[in-house]
């Protein structure tokens, strides 16, 4: 089993949809947890962080976590074709390191 | 404020050759990392700096990979002879002492023919 997993997508919705991204991680003694966005031929961009269970909102940005079932969602309101990237989910380890799922790639549709 | 810089952003070496990619991380930012992204996949971790020592290079292939942060500040990962596999990108990144957030460099694509 991977450390953290994500669907590879890619996952499509609509302009003006509400676009769903998730994540599930092994470790149950994460605590910090990071959404990258990640453009083709680009490095990867945080876009948001969240440490306490529930939702954290920025922008048309909404994080989501649940320690108990160690799954982290991202939620992308009113989607906009300059949303399509790959999203990547990160989880520090004990390691102080950052482990990066795949990654899933969302694609917009105008 | 400036962001991470690297050089070079393109590389393109043959086999056995050596290469050296450089890292400026965010002025103020004690703890340095290195990530290899192969091509569909996320970043993979090679070593974790905290100011000038090498406090986690368990990933670090030390048979043919080498770095350095001599001073605390910049960095420089090198390898030596490359092998075909190798070819991805290299990814630098820094981290503040009291925060959690990880920024990148814009990274350097190595193409080892």
């Amino acid at each position: 089993q991977k450390e953290v997993e994500q669907n590879s997508g890619p996952l499509s919705v609509p302009e003006g949809a509400i676009a769903s991204l998730n994540c599930t991680y092994s470790d149950r003694g994460s605590q910090s947890f990071f959404w990258y966005r990640q453009y083709s031929g680009k490095s990867p961009e945080l876009i948001m962080s969240i440490y306490s269970n529930g939702d954290k909102e920025d922008g048309r940005f909404t994080a989501q976590l649940n320690k108990a079932s160690q799954y982290v969602s991202l939620l992308i309101r009113d989607s906009q074709p300059s949303d399509s990237a790959t999203y990547l989910c990160a989880v520090y380890t004990g390691r102080r390191a950052l482990t990066f799922g795949s990654g899933t790639r969302l694609q917009v549709q105008p | 404020e400036a962001g991470v810089v690297q050089s070079p952003r393109y590389k393109i070496i043959e086999k056995k050759q050596p290469v050296a990619f450089w890292c400026n991380p965010i002025s103020g930012h004690n703890t340095l990392y290195w990530y290899r992204q192969n091509l569909g996949q996320g970043p993979e971790l090679l070593i974790r700096y905290e100011n000038e020592e090498a406090v986690d290079d368990s990933q670090l292939p030390k048979d043919r990979f080498s770095a350095e942060r001599l001073k605390g500040v910049d960095s420089t990962l090198k390898i030596q002879p490359a092998e075909l596999g190798d070819s991805a990108v290299y990814l630098c990144a820094s981290r503040g002492q009291t925060e959690d957030e990880q920024f990148f460099g814009p990274g350097t694509r190595l193409t080892v023919l």
